[in-house]
């Protein structure tokens, strides 16, 4: 596609619930990053892959939050027993090299609500 | 721990007006400097990006200065427009094996017809 995309772009869900965020990159795009945006406050960042691997997953807050990129394309994040706290706008972006460059791109976003 | 600051918070500004969006970063060996905006309720748009052994860039009436050592940019605005508010992020990226984005909270642009 021409831009970054995600699904859902809202997501209610009751505490407790497991949840899935799914973010389809830029084609082309080796690296992606998954940042967290709470009302207010810049993004924060979460975790990046290179390809299928996760390059660095030092923002993850927690266990129950992970992330997959399989096929080196699409990615998943995944959050289990959800609590009010993960409340916010998840935001996904890729690049296209890791050169000092390295322009990253976002998507829209998807605002998880965690009743 | 990289932080960066954006000062102010909030901005108004007359239409036509020039205005300057300041950021500051606290460790100076970044490998770029993104400005992006943000609409409410929307993702982030990327203006322009610095890398670190440039000066400036220019896109339209958009220009983006950095001066690396004393942990500073600056975003110029000229001859502001209405659709010109929005909410602008500046983001460094230090590199080190690890290319993270780290956000200011943005500053908040109100352009007045």
């Amino acid at each position: 596609g021409a831009g970054v995309s995600q699904t859902p772009s809202n997501k209610v869900t009751e505490k407790g619930k497991y949840v899935e965020l799914r973010c389809d990159p830029i084609s082309g795009h080796t690296a992606l990053y998954w940042y967290r945006q709470s009302l207010g406050q810049g993004p924060e960042f979460l975790i990046y892959f290179q390809g299928t691997g996760a390059a660095d997953d030092s923002g993850l807050p927690n266990d129950r939050f992970f992330a997959v990129r399989p096929e080196g394309s699409v990615s998943t994040l995944k959050i289990q027993r959800t609590e009010r706290g993960d409340s916010a706008v998840y935001l996904c972006a890729s690049s296209s090299d890791l050169s000092m460059a390295n322009e990253q791109f976002f998507g829209p976003g998807t605002r998880l609500t965690v009743l | 721990k990289q932080e960066v600051t954006q000062i102010p918070a909030a901005l108004s500004v007359p239409e036509g007006e020039n205005l300057v969006l300041n950021c500051s970063f606290t460790d100076s060996a970044i490998y770029n400097l993104q400005w992006f905006r943000q609409d409410p309720g929307k993702g982030l748009t990327s203006l322009l990006l610095i890398q670190s052994s440039q000066r400036e860039q220019t896109s339209g009436r958009l220009n983006a200065s950095l001066d690396k050592s004393s942990g500073r940019s600056t975003l110029y605005i000229a001859a502001s427009q209405p659709g010109d508010s929005a909410t602008y992020l500046c983001a460094v990226d230090s590199g080190a094996g690890s290319y993270q984005l780290t956000f200011g909270k943005g500053t908040k642009l109100s352009v007045i017809p």
